[in-house]
């Protein structure tokens, strides 16, 4: 039973457009959320996180959006590039540790 | 700056066999940890450990064990591989307070045949 969700296994966005990446999860102990980006034959590297007490989180072109009453967090991305072209993963902490479950991830291809 | 190595990049192992997979993190951090990605899945957490000398299960720890007896170095072994271990082990670090992200490795491809 995935605690942490991402229905989208994949999204195409056009160059300067805005891309929006979307988790759900199902744990309501939840605090904490992060998004990493993980290119090919690499490990996933940090990109933002937001707290549960907060409802959005801005950093350059990125934003996190986050709806507790509906589980739900988003990934702005404004405007998307061609570098931008990866693996998104969401992950949930839990247990108010360090421990953190991931989503299985959403491919996001922007097109120049 | 090298942040968290992982060794090996790519092993191939026959059914039955063992191996142990090193982690080191050069940036002094207290929790370490083991992940496995399987397609279509998220990261799974194997084993971590929240300091020198500590180890604790995570979500999937049947078939391995791990090691921490230094701060920067995490072993994970496999005593007798299985082909469902075949997989992506990624480690990761990370500070023990405060909402920190963790720094990954890039990864072992491990195949077991």
């Amino acid at each position: 039973d995935q605690q942490v969700k991402q229905n989208s296994p994949s999204l195409s966005v056009q160059e300067g457009r805005i891309s929006i990446l979307n988790c759900d999860y199902t744990n309501s102990m939840f605090d904490y959320f992060l998004w990493y980006k993980k290119y090919p034959a690499e490990g996933p590297t940090f990109l933002i996180s937001i707290s549960s007490i907060k409802d959005k989180n801005e950093d350059g072109r990125f934003t996190v959006f986050l709806n507790k009453s509906a589980k739900h967090l988003s990934l702005h991305i404004v405007p998307s590039q061609p570098g931008d072209s990866a693996v998104y993963f969401c992950a949930a902490r839990r247990d108010y540790g360090q421990n953190f479950v991931f989503g299985p991830g959403t491919r996001l291809s922007v097109l120049p | 700056n090298a942040g968290v190595t992982q060794t090996p990049k790519f092993r191939v192992l026959k059914t039955g066999q063992s191996m142990t997979l090193l982690c080191a993190q050069d940036m002094n951090h207290e929790y370490m940890y083991w992940y496995r990605q399987d397609p279509g899945m998220g990261l799974r957490l194997i084993h971590y450990s929240v300091g020198e000398g500590t180890t604790a299960k995570g979500e999937v720890p049947d078939g391995y064990n791990v090691s921490r007896l230094k701060k920067q170095n995490f072993l994970l072994g496999l005593e007798s591989a299985a082909p469902s271990q075949t997989s992506v082990y990624f480690c990761a670090s990370s500070y023990s307070t405060g909402l920190q992200p963790q720094h990954f490795g890039d990864g072992t491809r491990l195949s077991i045949l």
